[in-house]
C-alpha cells in the first residue's frame, strides 16, 4: 500500500516562531491532505490540495502540493499555544485515507 | 448539525470478551469509515461501508473483526475475543455521497479501547 514519510516526528518551539513539516511518498498522489488532531479527539481537516504546485492558505497555515506530486509541506506562522497537537499528512485514493505517522508539535508560551 | 457521534468514548474489556463500538454519522452522510490508531502512530484504514453494504474491508484483520452499517441505526464495529493488541483508539468518519474528487471525511471523537 501507499507509504507516507512524515518529518519531523516531533517539534518543540517557542510561541511566535514559525514551523514547517513535510511529507514524502514513493508514489505519485492526486490529493494531499493535512489534518490536526487535538488530544483525545479525532482529526480535523486543515487544508486539502488537489493540483501539483498548488499553494493554499488557511489563516496562519500554508500548505503546498509538490511539483513532483510526491511531496507536500505545511507551514505554520507565528505559532500560538493552541497550535499544540499532532499534525498528519494524508492522501486519498478513492475512498480510503492513508495517513503519515504524524508530527507532534509542542508550543512553549 | 451534530457531528459524528461515537460511543462509548472509553471501553475496558478483559481478554476474550467482545467489544462493540458504535458510530452515528453526520446527518445526510451515507458513507462510514473506520480507522484504528495505535499509540504513537497514525490512523490506519480498516473498512468503508455504505448503508447495508461493505464497500472496502481490505484494512480489517481477517479474524475476530466485523463491521456493519444497517439500514436503521448506527454503524457497529465488533471485535470478538479481544486481545491486548486490540487496545487502541478506534475512529469513525463519515462523508456525503461521493460526487467525484475528494469528499471530506469528518471524524468522530473516537473510542479508546483498553484490553486488560
Amino acid at each position: 500500500g501507499q507509504q507516507l514519510n512524515q518529518s519531523p516526528q516531533s517539534m518543540f518551539i517557542q510561541e511566535g516562531e514559525d514551523v514547517s513539516m513535510n511529507c514524502t511518498s514513493s508514489s505519485i498522489f492526486n490529493t494531499w491532505l493535512w489534518y490536526k488532531q487535538d488530544p483525545g479527539e479525532g482529526p480535523v481537516l486543515l487544508i486539502a490540495l488537489y493540483k501539483a504546485g498548488e499553494l493554499t492558505s488557511n489563516g496562519r497555515l500554508t500548505a503546498q502540493f509538490g511539483i513532483t506530486r510526491k511531496d507536500s509541506f505545511l507551514n505554520i506562522s507565528a505559532s500560538i499555544p493552541s497550535d499544540v497537537g499532532i499534525y498528519f499528512c494524508g492522501e486519498t485514493s478513492g475512498s480510503r485515507l492513508t495517513f503519515g505517522e504524524g508530527t507532534q508539535l509542542t508550543v512553549n508560551p | 448539525n451534530a457531528g459524528v457521534m461515537q460511543n462509548p468514548r472509553h471501553l475496558v474489556r478483559r481478554r476474550g470478551q467482545e467489544a462493540r463500538l458504535r458510530c452515528s454519522p453526520m446527518k445526510g452522510h451515507s458513507h462510514v469509515y473506520w480507522y484504528r490508531q495505535l499509540p504513537e502512530e497514525g490512523l490506519k484504514f480498516m473498512v468503508y461501508l455504505q448503508k447495508e453494504n461493505i464497500i472496502d474491508e481490505s484494512g480489517m484483520p481477517k479474524e475476530r473483526f466485523s463491521a456493519e452499517f444497517p439500514k436503521e441505526g448506527p454503524s457497529i464495529l465488533r471485535i470478538q475475543q479481544v486481545v491486548r493488541g486490540d487496545s487502541a483508539a478506534y475512529f469513525c468518519a463519515s462523508s456525503p455521497p461521493l460526487a467525484g474528487g475528494y469528499n471530506e471525511q469528518f471524524f468522530g471523537p473516537g473510542t479508546r479501547l483498553t484490553v486488560l
